[in-house]
Formats: C-alpha cells, structure tokens, sequence
C-alpha cells in the first residue's frame, strides 16, 4: 500500500521562474493538504483540496495556487518564484480529517 | 492566534539516556495533539497522536502525556539510540471545527551521541 508520493524530491529554479509539485494521496485518502517548511522551521499550512476545490487556504499570497484531480492527486504551483520561496515543500493526505500522512517532500531552490 | 511552543529547542544526549521534550500550545477549541519525527529534509513521521481525554500514549520507547487543563504536553524518550537523532515537533488541531490545517511547533531538534 503506497503512502504519499511527491514529485520532483529535488528542483532548483530561477528567481521570478514558475513551478509545479506533485503529491499523490495514499490509497484511500481524499483529502490533500500543503505545507511550506523553511529551514530550522515547523510546516506553514498553504492550502487543503477536498472534492477537487480549496477548502481551506493558510497565509500566503494568490501566487501560490493550487488543484486537485479526480483521483485525489494534487498539483502546487507557484508564479514568480522568490527566493524567500526556498523550502520544503510538503504534502500531506487524509480520510477527510483522519490518517494524516505526510510525503517526504520536495525540496526547491530558488536561485 | 494559535501556537504551539516547543522546549528546548535543541538538546543533546548521550546514547543509553532518556529525555524530555515539552510543548505548550494555546489553540483552541482543542480537537487532539500529535507528535512527529522528522529526519532533515524529510516528511514528518507520525508518534502518537492523543485527543482531549486521553493523558497518556506510548509507541515503542516513545511515550507522549498531555494535560489538556494546562495545555501541556510532553515526549519521553526512553533508552535513547542514535536513530533517534531527528526534530519532534508538536502539532496540534482543532479540526472539525471549521479549520482544517494543523498548527505545528517549530520543532525540538535531538541529538543522540554515542
């Protein structure tokens, strides 16, 4: 039974450059949420997909956007990558609210 | 707002000991407490998790208490091993109240040397 897949595990990108990151859920979760971890730092909730909308979105700017397919899996994408955007970026999946699992992430360079 | 604070925020034990880690948090209402190991530059690992009426919960030579009147929380580690080097983080949430994001601490980083 697969856990949380993240895609790429590492990026390196050019200030003001776009990207996207990947998360499929674990087997049976349907709920997506994502977590932006800066370095010696807990994870900044960004965003939560649930039936393919934003349920619920954390303190960061419409640069960071998101979406969810119909088979649970989620993309982050971020315009006008900053080099304050340097992290980790985290996935995490759940039944609803239950089973949070978190992938291992993916970390991006901003240079 | 919500936090969760953490103590000590680094710590470094010899192989063999046991050790501490506390967290204190102010988010309410209060759904349940959660603690997480995290190997640098990797995803959190789930310890234990524990509602409000739970005091106590253990997993292995983990063993997490929580004092919901005081908003308390502490990890034991017993008869540390160097794997155990990693940050513990604390998370707590009120979901099922019309949130549904984790509030995380910024995390206790523990190292074991032999």
């Amino acid at each position: 039974d697969a856990g949380v897949t993240q895609s790429p595990t590492h990026l390196i990108k050019t200030r003001g450059q776009q990207v996207t990151l990947r998360c499929s859920p674990k087997s049976g979760h349907d709920t997506v949420s994502w977590y932006q971890q800066a370095l010696g730092q807990g994870p900044q909730f960004i965003f939560q997909y649930y039936e393919e909308e934003e349920r619920q979105r954390g303190n960061f700017p419409d640069r960071f956007s998101g979406h969810q397919f119909p088979n649970y899996s989620s993309e982050l994408n971020v315009n006008a990558l900053l080099l304050g955007d340097s992290a980790l970026y985290l996935c995490a999946s759940s039944f609803q609210n239950y089973g949070y699992t978190f992938g291992s992430g993916t970390r991006l360079t901003v240079v | 707002k919500n936090q969760v604070e953490q103590s000590p925020q680094s710590l470094i034990i010899l192989e063999g000991k046991n050790c501490t880690l506390q967290c204190n948090y102010t988010v309410s209402p209060f759904s349940n407490l959660r603690w997480y190991k995290q190997d640098t530059g990797r995803g959190p690992v789930s310890l234990t998790i524990m509602t409000f009426s739970e005091n106590t919960k253990s997993n292995g030579r983990y063993t997490a208490t929580l004092d919901a009147d005081t908003k308390q929380s502490s990890l034991h580690i017993t008869a540390s091993q160097l794997s155990d080097s990693a940050s513990y983080i604390c998370v707590v949430s009120d979901l099922g109240a019309g949130s549904y994001q984790l509030t995380f601490g910024k995390g206790t980083k523990l190292s074991v040397i032999p």
